[in-house]
């Protein structure tokens, strides 16, 4: 079982459509992060959950709605997106603390398609 | 501001040739982290190594090895003797010390190692 799971891997849907996509940890980390990955453009950070609450939003539209009911499972609604929203999310979990940071490990992935 | 420069879109090599990844990064803040993370076809971002920017030592891991030049917003990484396995899209980044990990991403470099 790998540490972070995203399901589904792929999923199409359409501009009316509403999906959600769901990350879990088998890490027994405190934070978990959403991240958008699109063609030529940097890895963005879309929103993080510290001890299951959000403590950042990146300026990110809100037909993009996450979730974290418990520390081990983050989702990301998703409502009337656009075709520019196709793009590879990736979930990551990490163990933070006050005094330093550690390493983040990423789920593989779900490819977005919107049509 | 954070920002990661990887000016390197994409670097070919011949197997056991060895190869340098560039990063260079620009940040306000005293304390941070910075990163690297390996990409391959399958998506998921697999961790290599998290630097304090209180430790400037290099760092070898294997055929890996990291050079952080403090006084020049640089963290390069050299692969020794490249192996087809090699071939993925390498990702630099950095993270304020803000109790999680917050990544700013550079724009990565594909690694193409050919036998």
């Amino acid at each position: 079982e790998t540490g972070v799971t995203q399901t589904p891997r792929h999923l199409v849907m359409g501009m009316t459509n509403k999906k959600s996509l769901k990350c879990e940890q088998h890490l027994g980390h405190n934070a978990m992060y959403w991240y958008k990955q699109s063609a030529k453009k940097p890895l963005e950070l879309m929103f993080v959950y510290s001890l299951e609450e959000r403590v950042e939003n990146n300026s990110v539209p809100s037909r993009f709605s996450p979730e974290c009911p418990n520390s081990s499972h983050l989702f990301l609604h998703l409502h009337t997106l656009q075709p520019e929203d196709s793009a590879l999310y990736l979930c990551a979990s990490s163990q933070d603390r006050r005094g330093g940071i550690t390493e983040a490990f990423f789920g593989q992935g779900t490819r977005l398609t919107v049509v | 501001a954070q920002k990661v420069t990887q000016a390197q879109t994409e670097i070919s090599v011949v197997e056991k040739e060895d190869v340098t990844l560039d990063c260079v990064y620009e940040t306000r803040d005293t304390t941070y982290y910075l990163f690297w993370y390996k990409q391959p076809p399958s998506g998921e971002l697999v961790f290599l190594i998290r630097r304090n920017s209180f430790d400037e030592q290099n760092e070898i891991s294997g055929r890996y090895s990291w050079n952080f030049q403090k006084s020049t917003s640089s963290f390069n990484f050299t692969i020794t003797a490249s192996q087809v396995v090699d071939s993925a899209v390498y990702f630099c980044a950095l993270s304020p010390n803000s109790g999680y990990s917050t990544l700013t991403f550079g724009k990565g470099t594909m690694l193409l190692v050919s036998p």
